[in-house]
């Protein structure tokens, strides 16, 4: 299986801040990477996928880059309703496998 | 308009099988890169893939799973069903059905259903 490592686990950043995620994969995968936003006692929502493309609907703050092993999500202008954590998905290989989260909290 | 629910029971004791029907709306199973998985998220940890049904009938299981998992479709009443063999407590979770419209994304969730395990 293909693991993927996110980091860091949690943050905590001011209104404003841009925010990045890192997430890798323990083999290369080119972009078959999403992002996923969860929000406390919500089902996670996507908003990154092909580790790149912006879901539609999705505020132009968020964006992902990376392809092979390292990947990014950056949130360019961190708003309060942005708070919750979020997750990498790999796609390239089944089992399809999650990174650990990363919990975004308000400074 | 996309909808997933799952239903299920709330609470299993160790050694039972575990059924779970995700009942969508929105799309058919028998649509050509149709698919629906199921993924588990343990209280306060991260998210889990366990199963995919696709839209020729094919399935998938998780690796550490695929010996207690079963994944089935009923296309007519626009169901899938997990089943899970062997519960144990730290099957303790809440359970989400997604679909895949082209095989790579989840891009429609259910809300989830939590299931306890304990005797």
């Amino acid at each position: 299986d293909i693991q993927m490592t996110q980091s860091p686990s949690s943050l905590s950043a001011s209104v404003g801040d841009r925010v990045t995620i890192t997430c890798q994969a323990s083999q290369d995968i080119s972009n078959y990477l999403n992002w996923y936003q969860q929000k406390p006692g919500k089902a996670p929502k996507l908003l990154i996928y092909d580790a790149s493309n912006l879901e539609t609907g999705v505020p132009s703050r968020f964006s992902g880059s990376g392809s092979g092993t390292d990947f990014t999500f950056t949130i360019s202008s961190l708003q309060p309703e942005d708070i919750a954590t979020y997750y990498c998905q790999q796609y390239d290989n089944l089992p399809f496998t999650f990174g650990g989260g990363t919990k975004v909290e308000i400074k | 308009q996309v909808t997933l629910r799952e239903s299920g029971p709330a609470l299993v004791k160790p050694t039972q099988t575990l059924t779970l029907t995700c009942t969508f709306s929105g799309f058919s199973l028998s649509t050509s890169g149709m698919c629906v998985s199921w993924i588990r998220q343990p209280p306060g940890k991260a998210l889990e893939w366990l199963a995919r049904i696709d839209w020729d009938d094919d399935k998938y299981y998780s690796t550490s799973l695929k010996t207690r998992l079963t994944i089935s479709k009923d296309t007519s009443k626009n169901q899938v069903v997990l089943t899970m063999t062997n519960m144990d407590p730290v099957d303790t979770a809440t359970y989400y059905c997604a679909r895949s419209s082209t095989v790579t994304k989840f891009d429609y969730w259910g809300q989830g259903t939590l299931v306890t395990v304990s005797s």
